[in-house]
């Protein structure tokens, strides 16, 4: 069983730029979720998905960030035009929602963005 | 509003020894589960440990246990006969009503040999 995985787990980018980085979940996990870690903080949410749809999104997710998971596997999170606020560790993390049983998030190892 | 609190933002700890990390939460759900997870420098989170609002007992995985006391609205976390792989950022997180995690700003545990 290979956890989740995500790429890059590194990206140097110049402001203004785009980039877009992948989430691959574990697999038959029905639900992906994406967080932005800034450095001595926690995770804060950024939005879900309950197989292919995407159900809620923090009022962090502006209109230059966008997130997809096209056919309820792999997810991509893409941010426009980025800004230096935007340098944060990215996290993503899947679960297996079963009715009347605990859901456990389980973690990738994060994707690291640096805008200069 | 709902809000996770960790009031140590660091701990030395010698090797062998137990060490209790706090953890508060607040929240008006009727139904509630709070989680510990734990950060190496490498970054991924490591889900260590789960309690269920309605759970009777204190959880146990291990050498961890969550000391839940509902009235006082606390989930500490405790490592038993603690190791240097031990040594990491630890954060509680409480799942609300819409599945959102909420996160702690965390506790860095560092364990001197």
């Amino acid at each position: 069983d290979t956890g989740v995985s995500q790429d890059p787990r590194h990206k140097i980018t110049k402001r203004g730029q785009n980039v877009t980085f992948r989430c691959d979940p574990i697999s038959e996990h029905n639900r992906l979720y994406w967080y932005r870690q800034t450095l001595g903080q926690g995770p804060e949410f950024l939005t879900y998905f309950q197989n292919e749809a995407q159900l809620e999104k923090s009022r962090l997710l502006s209109d230059r960030f966008s997130a997809e998971r096209p056919k309820g596997s792999f997810s991509t999170l893409e941010i426009q035009r980025t800004e230096q606020g935007d340098s944060a560790m990215y996290l993503c993390a899947s679960s297996l929602v079963l009715a009347g049983e605990q859901e456990t998030q389980y973690f990738g190892p994060g994707t690291r963005l640096l805008v200069l | 509003a709902q809000k996770i609190t960790q009031t140590q933002p660091g701990m030395f700890v010698q090797e062998k020894e137990a060490v209790t990390l706090d953890c508060t939460y607040d929240t008006s759900d009727p139904s509630y589960g709070l989680f510990w997870y734990k950060q190496p420098s490498s970054g991924e989170m490591i889900f260590l440990i789960y309690q269920g609002s309605y759970d009777q007992q204190n959880a146990t995985e291990g050498r961890y246990s969550l000391n839940f006391q509902k009235a006082r609205k606390s989930a500490n976390l405790v490592i038993s006969a603690s190791q240097l792989g031990d040594s990491a950022m630890y954060f509680c997180a409480m799942e609300n009503s819409n599945y959102q995690l909420i996160w702690g700003a965390g506790t860095k545990l560092i364990i001197k040999p």
